[in-house]
């Protein structure tokens, strides 16, 4: 059954520190991956995917994620954390069928120190 | 412009009444979703419907149903509310395996 784990229930970083969110996957073939962010009182919005090819994806608001097949994992940084960054985030991966269910992981909670 | 829409956004009623919840999309997709994401934030997928008809019934209670009048919109009915049905729900639409969500509908049972 397909899967994913987000290790890190709650992250705090400081601001203008790197930033890494891990999110690992149980999926049989190459899974469509997605990173959402959800800032308090708001829905998701989709910061970046991977279907296929480069494994280093780009997102939206200096988001980046890289896909390693050999570890199953679909980890999220940044270089820089902002204060509009402090989010919850979370990983998604939707199977190859033609449902499209978005199955997700349990979130990480993100704090930013000033 | 708002790509989706649920309304209401939020939603407090008393147990055992019936309510529903709708959402509609602008988008020109052709699947749309329900998810509910409980107080733990943990997010699962209830429906999906693809040009109006049901395609994914994850174990929902029968309580509650979906109807899609046509393929922009999508609305939740929920009879016999309980306190566990206290969360906040989700209308989301695609086209391929991009998914974009609404802003959510916090319903709070007494």
């Amino acid at each position: 059954a397909q899967s994913v784990t987000q290790p890190d229930i709650h992250i705090t970083v400081s601001e203008g520190a790197s930033l890494e969110l891990r999110c690992n996957y149980s999926y049989g073939a190459t899974p469509y991956l997605f990173w959402y962010v959800q800032s308090p009182g708001q829905g998701l919005q989709l910061l970046l995917k991977y279907f296929s090819g480069d494994t280093l994806v780009q997102g939206i608001k200096g988001f980046e994620a890289e896909f390693k097949r050999s570890q199953s994992s679909f980890n999220l940084r940044k270089p820089s954390v902002h204060w509009s960054d402090a989010a919850e985030y979370f990983c998604a991966v939707h199977g190859s069928s033609n449902t499209g269910k978005l199955i997700f992981g349990q979130g990480t909670t993100l704090q930013v120190k000033p | 412009d708002t790509a989706v829409s649920q309304t209401p956004k939020y939603l407090v009623t008393q147990m055992g009444n019936d309510k529903s919840i709708k959402c509609e999309q602008n988008l020109g997709h052709d699947t749309m979703y329900w998810y509910k994401q409980d107080s733990k934030k943990f997010l699962k997928i209830m429906f999906s419907y693809n040009n109006k008809e049901l395609i994914i019934n994850e174990t929902v209670p029968n309580r509650f149903s979906p109807k899609s009048p046509d393929k922009a919109h999508l609305n939740l009915h929920i009879n016999s509310l309980e306190l566990g049905d206290s969360a906040v729900y989700f209308c989301a639409s695609s086209q391929w395996h991009e998914q974009y969500f609404g802003p959510g509908t916090r319903l709070t049972v007494t």
